[in-house]
């Protein structure tokens, strides 16, 4: 199976600009998280999505959104861009169907830097 | 909320062993190890469930204290290919919270020839 994947791998804004990211989940996976990961913070929730609803969200403002289409693929969206939103943005997907502890897989993710 | 994960770093000879331990001050429902790469994603290890399970595959095991809230990863023998940053993703609460992990901070680890 191919794995998940991201995409623009890189993207450079200026702030006040928005930014969507797109991710496509491994093939059969429902459930897609995302993450923002930076070298002070590290990788942290931002939300989660199952079936075109999202079921968890982080501490995030609401300028991070996000949605699932019906493929399951997902795009999140960052609008009023800050200096500090740049990070690395990770998607990972799942095989979770309402059991419990179950894995995630991660794509290689998106590299944003804002100036 | 966010799991401790000590050490931060740890460097190491090839053969070596090394422990990492990852705490958590909330109750937890399942702790889940990864291991990335620079520059690449993180990848899945092992994932550990209420009960204080242990598992392991080659030479990387993991222990899960339920009563202690916390979760341990044993790398054996270690070999040139386990450097990387490690992470614990803690799992708080039922199956309702299933995609919310809480991540610690990382684990750098170097291994030497």
């Amino acid at each position: 199976k191919a794995g998940v994947t991201q995409t623009p791998r890189y993207l450079i804004k200026t702030r006040g600009q928005q930014v969507t990211l797109s991710c496509s989940p491994i093939s059969g996976h429902r459930s897609v998280s995302w993450y923002q990961q930076t070298p002070g913070q590290g990788l942290q929730f931002l939300f989660e999505y199952f079936s075109e609803t999202q079921r968890n969200k982080g501490n995030f403002p609401g300028r991070f959104s996000g949605r699932q289409f019906s493929n399951s693929r997902s795009e999140m969206n960052v609008s009023t861009l800050e200096l500090g939103d740049s990070a690395l943005y990770l998607c990972a997907s799942s095989p979770w169907d309402g059991t419990t502890g179950v894995e995630q897989y991660f794509g290689p993710g998106t590299r944003l830097t804002v100036t | 909320q966010q799991p401790v994960q000590s050490p931060q770093a740890v460097i190491l000879r090839e053969g070596e062993d090394a422990v990492i331990n990852c705490s958590s001050s909330k109750a937890l429902y399942s702790v889940h190890w990864y291991r990335q790469k620079h520059g690449e994603a993180p990848i899945f290890l092992m994932i550990l469930l209420k009960g204080g399970e242990q598992k392991g595959h080659d030479k990387i095991s993991a222990s899960f204290n339920e009563k202690k809230q916390q979760s341990s990863l044993y790398l054996t023998a270690s070999q040139l290919s386990y450097s990387g940053t490690y992470f614990c993703g803690t799992e708080i609460g039922y199956g309702g919270s299933q995609g919310n992990l809480i991540f610690g901070k990382g684990t750098k680890l170097s291994v030497k020839p």
